[in-house]
């Protein structure tokens, strides 16, 4: 069965910590995203890569920062967490092309304090 | 900009009905649309996809119609189970250039026994 993990379902962090979302993917998609799920604002996207040690900003970066050093490991940075990024976060991947739609990880819901 | 649109956050139907969730669109460059069901605390799950040279797709109980001139599409549940409560994003791709999917802010789906 592919898929997509996350390396954890809950995290509490304090404000000012640095915190790493990890994400492996083992169907050797090309590309790979982080979003975040908000009530009323739906899955915006932060980064995302389509290939290793690439990456490009998406809908909101501001915060964050993405390593991508293997194919099938995506890690979201966030460098000094702030309330505001107290979210459920979404880790995916696809191929690269026409109709392929993306396999999400469970996520990861993030409280920070 | 939100370029994808569910102007609906929710919508309540009977066991057996019909559910029929709504999606508008602004970029006509938009050719590939997915919906996806997302469970509380999981990562979202793949539904149905519609690619732009067609006006409908169906599979099972699930029927995705897209009207192109009037940039919406729209997912008929028929019939409806309790199951089928959760959030369903409808998300939207160009092929040209690019692999990345915009989504919708969700609507909340609950069908009552």
């Amino acid at each position: 069965d592919v898929k997509v993990t996350q390396s954890s379902r809950y995290l509490v962090k304090r404000t000012g910590e640095k915190v790493f979302l990890e994400c492996v993917q083992d169907m050797d998609h090309e590309n790979m995203f982080w979003y975040r799920q908000d009530p009323g604002l739906g899955l915006r996207l932060i980064y995302f890569s389509y290939d290793v040690k690439m990456k490009e900003k998406g809908d909101i970066p501001e915060g964050y920062s993405v390593s991508r050093e293997k194919k099938e490991r995506f890690s979201l940075i966030l460098e000094s967490a702030s309330t505001n990024q107290t979210s459920m976060y979404l880790c995916a991947s696809s191929l690269t092309g026409t109709g392929y739609g993306y396999t999400f990880g469970s996520g990861t819901r993030l409280t920070v304090v | 900009d939100q370029q994808v649109k569910q102007n609906s956050p929710s919508l309540s139907v009977q066991e057996g009905r019909i559910s029929i969730l709504n999606c508008d669109y602004t970029n006509s460059m938009f050719d590939y649309f997915l919906w996806y069901k997302k469970y509380p605390a999981e990562g979202p799950t793949f539904l149905i996809s519609i690619s732009s040279i067609k006006d409908k797709n169906e599979d099972g109980r699930f029927t995705v119609f897209l009207n192109k001139s009037a940039k919406h599409l729209s997912l008929h549940i028929v019939p409806s189970q309790p199951g089928d409560s959760a959030v369903y994003f409808c998300a939207a791709s160009a092929a040209s250039g690019t692999y990345k999917y915009i989504f919708g802010t969700g609507t909340r789906l609950k069908v009552l026994a």
